[in-house]
């Protein structure tokens, strides 16, 4: 199983803040993701990255940015938050055989 | 692209009683179903999985079964428990990309 790390866990900013929400992994996995949800709803891919250096955009549009530095980091930013980015975001890594584990997620309110 | 469908949105079934949680996709080429478990204010966890050259896999009180012909895959809970409440979610994993595609989950309520 993999050891995903997401942080801050919980946050509340007002309109216009820039956040970055972290997300580390330590098995050295290549393949990360990024997903958003609302409460009780699907999860929507948003950002992927294969390896270092490596970004894609998901499968929903979303005004975030990722980065990919390192193998261990993924953070996630949104440079001016605004009410229509709350949600909770939940990072994943891609084990062996494709077995795909998720981060207890970083629920955002944007006031 | 990868279309998952899943069903009922909601279920109640008795503590002791079977859950069945039934998912389409739509993409041959998909070759991975994992089934994961959602409780409040948590990520999802996976539970099972299936590749798609094995029918069907168990483990304990969870099973799943894949149908490659009809593109379809259930989840079956026996016995169930009140801590199995929780939001079901199937996916369907396509291509090298590894992207999963999610269904749209399945809130179980375990009833004493």
């Amino acid at each position: 199983e993999a050891d995903i790390y997401q942080t801050p866990r919980y946050l509340v900013i007002g309109t216009g803040k820039k956040i970055t929400l972290e997300c580390s992994q330590t098995m050295g996995h290549d393949k990360m993701y990024w997903y958003q949800q609302d409460p009780g709803m699907e999860l929507h891919l948003i950002h992927y990255s294969y390896g270092v250096n490596s970004t894609e955009k998901g499968d929903l549009s979303s005004e975030s940015t990722v980065s990919r530095i390192r193998t261990e980091h993924f953070p996630l930013t949104l440079e001016s938050a605004r009410p229509s980015h709350t949600s909770q975001y939940l990072c994943a890594t891609v084990s062996g055989g494709n077995t795909i584990y998720f981060g207890e997620g970083s629920w955002l309110t944007v006031v | 692209g990868e279309n998952v469908e899943q069903h009922p949105s909601t279920l109640s079934v008795q503590e002791g009683d079977s859950a069945v949680i039934k998912c389409t996709y739509s993409d041959s080429a998909s070759n991975y179903f994992p089934w994961y478990k959602q409780e409040l204010g948590k990520g999802p966890q996976l539970i099972i999985d299936i590749r798609s050259n094995v029918g069907e896999k168990k483990d304990q009180r969870i099973a799943v079964t894949l149908n490659k012909t009809a593109k379809h895959f259930s989840l079956h809970i026996t016995e169930t428990q009140p801590e199995d409440s929780a939001v079901y979610f199937c996916a369907a994993l396509t291509g090298t990309a590894s992207k999963l595609t999610f269904g749209t989950g399945t809130r179980l309520q375990v009833t004493l």
